[in-house]
């Protein structure tokens, strides 16, 4: 059974950081593209960003520079770590797992909610 | 950059309706790379549909996509309470790489 645990949310003030991690199971991760989406409050869903199983990694435009995302193929787990942080970035952070060659996410985690205030 | 344009917004229908749902892009988007979601508050998103029309394990039938180019679209035969939902289209391939549309909230008349 496919599973994704995300953990790492919580509150952070203006400027400051927080790392998500979400942890898979179930399936041999090296294969898989990963995403981080968040949905804001009152808001649709946003992509923020993805990896491929070798490394290469994709940004939504509203996070480059800002946001990093890695993976350990070792321990099954993608990792987004969020730098500046600012109020617009408050939102529910989903991991997902891509079904392969279709550019969609099949699996997804239950989310992690970030909180950005002073 | 590409955008997904989705209507109507709000589409109000009664257990048992039809409901068309409308996925429309600025740029062509691949048939292999188009894609719906339903969305329900406190749950994470579920696939629908991927490559435009394949149906992902488990979703019944009521549920189905057609389209190509810029216009797709998502049709659900005959609503049960369980479909009262948000439903989003997604895109891949286009810049940026992955893109979901604003949403399309289904709710009850």
């Amino acid at each position: 059974e496919v599973q994704l645990v995300e953990s790492g949310g919580g509150l952070a003030p203006p400027g400051g950081s927080l790392r998500l991690s979400c942890a898979g199971s179930g399936f041999t991760f090296i294969d898989y593209v990963m995403v981080w989406i968040r949905q804001a409050p009152g808001k649709g869903l946003e992509w923020v960003s993805g990896i491929r199983g070798g490394g290469t990694t994709y940004y939504e435009d509203s996070v480059k520079g800002r946001f990093v995302i890695s993976r350990d193929n070792s321990i099954n787990t993608v990792y987004l770590d969020m730098n500046s942080l600012r109020g617009e970035d408050t939102a529910v952070y989903y991991c997902a797992r891509e079904r392969r060659g279709s550019g969609s996410f099949e699996f997804w985690g239950q989310g992690a909610l970030v909180t950005v205030s002073s | 950059e590409i955008v997904l344009t989705q209507s109507p917004g709000t589409l109000s229908l009664s257990p048992g309706d039809r409901a068309t749902l409308s996925c429309r892009a600025s740029q062509s988007v691949h048939i292999n790379y188009l894609a719906w979601y339903q969305h329900k508050p406190g749950q994470p998103p579920r696939l629908l549909l991927y490559g435009t029309s394949s149906r992902s394990a488990g979703i019944p039938d009521r549920f189905s996509g057609s389209g190509s180019g810029t216009d797709f679209t998502l049709t659900i035969s005959r609503l049960e309470p369980e479909d009262f939902a948000v439903y989003y289209c997604q895109q891949y391939g286009n810049s940026p790489l992955w893109r979901f549309g604003q949403g399309t909230k289904v709710d009850i008349k």
